[in-house]
C-alpha cells in the first residue's frame, strides 16, 4: 500500500529558529513529490521536486529529495510567525496509460511559529 | 491568471439533506479538476478527479457523486448526507496529469 508519512506531527518554535520537517514514502511509479502549505483554507504550492540531490530554494525555505532513501526535507530558516502554517507532502505517481497520477498526501505538519 | 473558485465557503446542514458543492475555474481550458476532503485539519483524501466533461473516476466510495457538467465547472453533491460528510472541501484543478495542483478556498461543511 501506497504511504507518505510526515515528521514531526507538530512542532513549536520561536521566532529565528530554523526547522526542519521529514516526509518519507512507500509509493509506486514515483513521479515527483510536491510540498505544500496551508493556513487557513487552501494549501498554496511550495515545491515540486523529481531529482535526487538537487535543492529547491525560496527565500528562506528550501527542499531536497533522496530518491535513494525514500524521503525529502523540507527546512524554514529563521523563522517567522507568518510561517505558522501545516505544511503537507503529496507524491505523484505515474498512472500507466491513463491521463490522471495520482497525488497521495501525507497527514502534515503542524508548525507554530511564537515572536 | 487563472482562478479557483469554491462556494459556498461554509455550510451546515441537517442529517439525510441534500447537497451541491460548485467549483470553477476561471483563466485556462480543459483543466484536470479534483474534490478532496480534509478531516480535522490533517492530509487530504482524494475524492474525484475529471480529465473532461463528463468524465468523473471515484477513488474511494462513498455517499457523495461529483459530476462535470461544462469544462471548468466541477460540482459535488449529496442526495442525503451523513454526519461522517462532515469536514472541509477542496477542489483543485492542474494542467496536465503530472504537474502541480493548485487549490480552491474550500467549502467548511458541518453536518449536525
Amino acid at each position: 500500500e501506497d504511504k507518505v508519512v510526515q515528521s514531526p506531527l507538530s512542532l513549536v518554535v520561536h521566532e529565528g529558529d530554523t526547522v526542519t520537517l521529514n516526509c518519507s514514502y512507500e509509493v509506486t511509479n514515483f513521479r515527483s513529490l510536491l510540498w505544500y502549505k496551508q493556513e487557513k483554507k487552501a494549501p498554496t504550492f511550495l515545491f515540486m521536486l523529481t531529482s535526487s540531490g538537487i535543492e529547491k530554494k525560496s527565500g528562506r525555505l528550501s527542499s531536497i529529495l533522496d530518491k535513494k532513501e525514500l524521503f525529502s526535507i523540507l527546512n524554514i530558516t529563521a523563522t517567522q510567525t507568518g510561517d505558522s502554517a501545516i505544511y503537507l507532502c503529496a507524491l505523484h505517481q505515474n498512472a500507466g496509460g491513463t491521463s490522471y497520477g495520482k497525488l497521495t498526501f501525507g497527514q502534515g505538519t503542524i508548525l507554530t511559529v511564537h515572536p | 491568471s487563472q482562478t479557483i473558485h469554491q462556494w459556498p465557503a461554509t455550510l451546515v446542514q441537517p442529517v439525510g439533506s441534500p447537497l451541491s458543492l460548485e467549483c470553477t475555474v476561471e483563466g485556462t481550458s480543459n483543466p484536470n479538476l479534483y474534490w478532496y476532503r480534509q478531516a480535522a485539519g490533517r492530509g487530504l483524501q482524494l475524492l474525484f478527479y475529471s480529465v473532461g466533461i463528463g468524465q468523473i473516476s471515484s477513488e474511494v466510495p462513498q455517499n457523495l457523486s461529483a459530476s462535470r457538467p461544462q469544462d471548468r465547472q466541477f460540482i459535488l453533491s449529496s442526495k442525503k448526507l451523513l454526519l461522517s460528510d462532515s469536514g472541509f472541501y477542496l477542489c483543485a484543478w492542474s494542467s496536465g496529469r503530472l504537474n502541480e495542483q493548485f487549490f480552491g478556498p474550500g467549502t467548511r461543511l458541518t453536518v449536525l
